[in-house]
């Protein structure tokens, strides 16, 4: 069975520009979460959706973040005008639905550096 | 809202001695579930241990761990590191309440000494 797979796997920029990380998930798996990762922290739920639908974007920069699921199997999380603490480490995660005890399996991530 | 603390940054341990990784929460839920994830360098986190029962030790590749409400722990333990267990590892909660949200730890490393 394939894992959860994101690209790119690494990414550079400048401040100001935008940037999209992709994230394909496990097949059958309904839920699909995005993580921030700063380095030498563990990850912090951005947005997670279940199918097509966010369920949780409390912790989402709305006004230079978005995330969409439009079909309920990939995933996309874009950043417009990147700053300099953007600089993270971005995962994606994904689970079937089984209630707060279901596994989330992790993607390798996207490591993005803002200069 | 919920927090995890991982007391230690940085645990060095020598092969075949025991290691223990501490994990305490806060959460004003009863309805809990808990999770160690261990980090590999360049891999994705992946789940090494969870459980949600009080008082019963869980246990996954030579290690465990007791989830104990009353003290609002749920440590991780192995008798005998090795050299293969230097990684990151991660203490997560999850409850109830948000459904599926996990609130992460600030991470362990764990290196293994020969």
């Amino acid at each position: 069975e394939a894992g959860v797979t994101q690209s790119p796997r690494y990414a550079v920029l400048q401040e100001g520009q935008a940037v999209s990380f992709w994230c394909d998930p496990i097949s059958g798996h309904d839920t699909l979460y995005w993580y921030q990762q700063p380095r030498d922290q563990g990850p912090q739920l951005l947005v997670y959706f279940r199918d097509e639908a966010v369920i949780d974007n409390s912790q989402l920069p709305s006004d230079r973040f978005s995330a969409v699921r439009p079909k309920g199997t990939n995933s996309t999380l874009k950043i417009q005008s990147a700053k300099q603490g953007d600089t993270a480490t971005y995962l994606c995660a994904s689970s079937f639905a089984g209630g707060y005890y279901a596994e989330q399996f992790f993607g390798p991530g996207t490591r993005l550096t803002v200069l | 809202g919920d927090s995890v603390t991982q007391t230690e940054g940085l645990v060095t341990v020598t092969e075949g001695l025991p290691v223990k990784l501490n994990c305490t929460y806060q959460t004003t839920y009863l309805t809990i579930a808990f999770f160690w994830y261990v980090q590999y360098l360049n891999e994705a986190p992946q789940v090494l241990l969870k459980s949600s029962t009080d008082n019963k030790r869980t246990e996954h590749q030579g290690f465990h761990a007791t989830l104990h409400k009353s003290s609002s722990s749920f440590h991780l333990q192995k008798s005998s590191a090795q050299l293969s267990d230097s990684a990151l590892y991660y203490c997560a909660l999850s409850e109830g309440n948000m459904g599926y949200k996990l609130t992460f730890g600030t991470g362990t490393s764990l290196l293994v000494d020969p």
